[in-house]
C-alpha cells in the first residue's frame, strides 16, 4: 500500500528560484490537500482540491501555486522561493472533507523538507 | 487566530502510567474532530475521532472525552508505552472561522515522551 507518496524528500533552493512539489494518492481519493509544519505553528493549509480539475486557497496561500490535472496528482509550485517559504511540506487526501464514517480522515504523506538559502 | 489549541508543548509520563493530552477549540462550529501521532521523519497518522454528538470514543489504550460545552477534548492514553512517544497533534472539522468553507484545523501539537 503506497497511500500518499511524495517528492522528492528533500530539497534545497536558492531565493528565486522555483520547484515543483509532487504528491500523489492511490487510494482513489477526492481530495487532495498541502500543508507546510514549522516549528511551534503545528500544520497550516496552503492549498487543497475538492476533485480534478479544481483548487482552491487555504490560510496560508501567498508564493504558492497548485494543480490537480489528475485525480491522482495534486501539484505544488513555488514560482520564486523565498527563505520564509523553508518548511517540511506535506501532501494529504481523503474521500471528503465531511460526513460520517470516517470519510473525512485525511491520509498524509511522508512531508518534503525544503531548504530556501 | 488560534481556533485549536494545545497549550502544552511538551509532556513526560512514566511507561504504564495514564497520558493525558489536552486540546481547547474557540469555533462552535466544529463539529467532528480527531487525533493524529508523529513520529520525527514521518507524517502525520491518524490516531482516533469523535464527533460532537458523543462525549467519548475508545480504540484500545486510547480514548478520546469531548466536553462540548467547554469546548475542550482531551486524549487519554492507557497504559502508556515507549512507542507512544511522539508529537500528538489535535485537529478539529467544520466551517472554520474566515474561511467560509470546511477544512480541518490543526494545534500546534504536543510531544509526549514515555519514560521507561
Amino acid at each position: 500500500n503506497a497511500g500518499v507518496t511524495q517528492t522528492p524528500k528533500f530539497r534545497v533552493l536558492k531565493t528565486g528560484q522555483s520547484m515543483t512539489l509532487l504528491c500523489a494518492q492511490d487510494m482513489n481519493h477526492e481530495y487532495m490537500y498541502w500543508y507546510r509544519q514549522d516549528p511551534g505553528m503545528g500544520l497550516r493549509l496552503i492549498h487543497y482540491s475538492v476533485g480534478e480539475g479544481t483548487t482552491a486557497k487555504g490560510e496560508v496561500p501567498d508564493g504558492y501555486n497548485v494543480s490537480r490535472l489528475k485525480k491522482q496528482n495534486f501539484l505544488l509550485g513555488l514560482e520564486s522561493a523565498a527563505p520564509s517559504q523553508t518548511s517540511v511540506y506535506f501532501c494529504a487526501s481523503s474521500y471528503s472533507i465531511r460526513g460520517p464514517g470516517g470519510k473525512n480522515i485525511q491520509y498524509f504523506g511522508a512531508g518534503t523538507r525544503l531548504s530556501v538559502l | 487566530d488560534q481556533q485549536v489549541k494545545q497549550n502544552s508543548p511538551s509532556l513526560s509520563v512514566q511507561e504504564g502510567r495514564i497520558s493525558i493530552l489536552n486540546c481547547d477549540y474557540t469555533n462552535s462550529m466544529f463539529d467532528y474532530f480527531l487525533w493524529y501521532k508523529k513520529y520525527p521523519a514521518e507524517g502525520p497518522t491518524f490516531l482516533i475521532s469523535i464527533s460532537s454528538i458523543k462525549d467519548k470514543n475508545e480504540d484500545g489504550r486510547f480514548t478520546v472525552f469531548l466536553n462540548k460545552s467547554a469546548k475542550h477534548l482531551s486524549l487519554h492514553i492507557v497504559p502508556s508505552q515507549p512507542g507512544d512517544s511522539a508529537v500528538y497533534f489535535c485537529a478539529a472539522s467544520g466551517l472554520r472561522s474566515g474561511a467560509g468553507s470546511y477544512q480541518l484545523t490543526f494545534g500546534k501539537g504536543t510531544k509526549l515522551s514515555v519514560i521507561p
